[in-house]
């Protein structure tokens, strides 16, 4: 069974400001995939990254999985209120897992 | 395309009383199907998820039960709820595999308080 442990749990920023959150396992997965959720909503896949390495990005969000694919990150510059939401992370190997999220809040 | 439905959004129920949630999907044919459960502030637990009529596997033993009868048609129920039922859940469909590797889309959720 594949761990997902995502950091930081909470993670409080002021509009402007730029910041990561981490995804880490100790398992290989051959693809991981992130979503966001607003409150009262269901979450919406933002990418997947399929090769260790490979960065994408999607306008002000960076997304990275790691070489060894165990782990990857999310880097968004800029933070925008809108941002505001829980992001979670899934691990897709012979299932899909999921972390329990980063929630993360921008303060205008 | 392809849409999901949940009804209802909210729903309050008193411990002890029958539960049944209900998922539809439009735009696709033969979609595995999930049932979530969130609670407040945590990740997603996977409860159920079924990759055809009347195929249901279990993750968590509980209270609650799965059925799915019709294609794209899921249903949650329970026969009497408990206060640790509360919660946020979430169906979602994606495309047919065996296993549960492709892109999961979710469903606008119920959240759901027992009193």
């Amino acid at each position: 069974t594949q761990l997902l442990e995502q950091s930081p749990q909470f993670l409080s920023i002021q509009e402007g400001e730029n910041l990561t959150v981490y995804c880490n396992s100790s398992s290989v997965f051959s693809s991981l995939q992130w979503y966001r959720q607003e409150p009262g909503e269901g979450p919406v896949l933002l990418v997947t990254v399929v090769t260790g390495g490979e960065v994408k990005k999607l306008k002000r969000l960076t997304f990275q999985f790691g070489d060894a694919r165990k782990d990857s990150s999310l880097h968004i510059t800029a933070a925008q209120p809108g941002d505001t939401g829980l992001y979670l992370c899934a691990g897709v190997e012979d299932d899909m897992r999921f972390g329990a999220g980063t929630r993360l809040t921008v303060k205008p | 395309s392809q849409t999901i439905h949940q009804w209802p959004a909210t729903l309050v129920q008193p411990v002890g009383s029958p539960l049944s949630l209900e998922c539809t999907v439009e735009g696709t044919s033969n979609p595995n199907l999930y049932w979530y459960r969130q609670a407040a502030g945590r990740g997603l637990q996977l409860l159920f998820y079924s990759v055809g009529i009347g195929q249901i596997s279990s993750e968590v033993p509980q209270n609650l039960s799965a059925s799915r009868p019709q294609d794209r048609q899921f249903i949650l129920s329970s026969k009497k709820l408990l206060l640790s039922d509360s919660g946020f859940y979430l169906c979602a469909w994606s495309a047919f595999s065996a296993g549960r590797t492709d892109t999961q889309y979710f469903g606008p959720g119920t959240r759901l308080t027992v009193l």
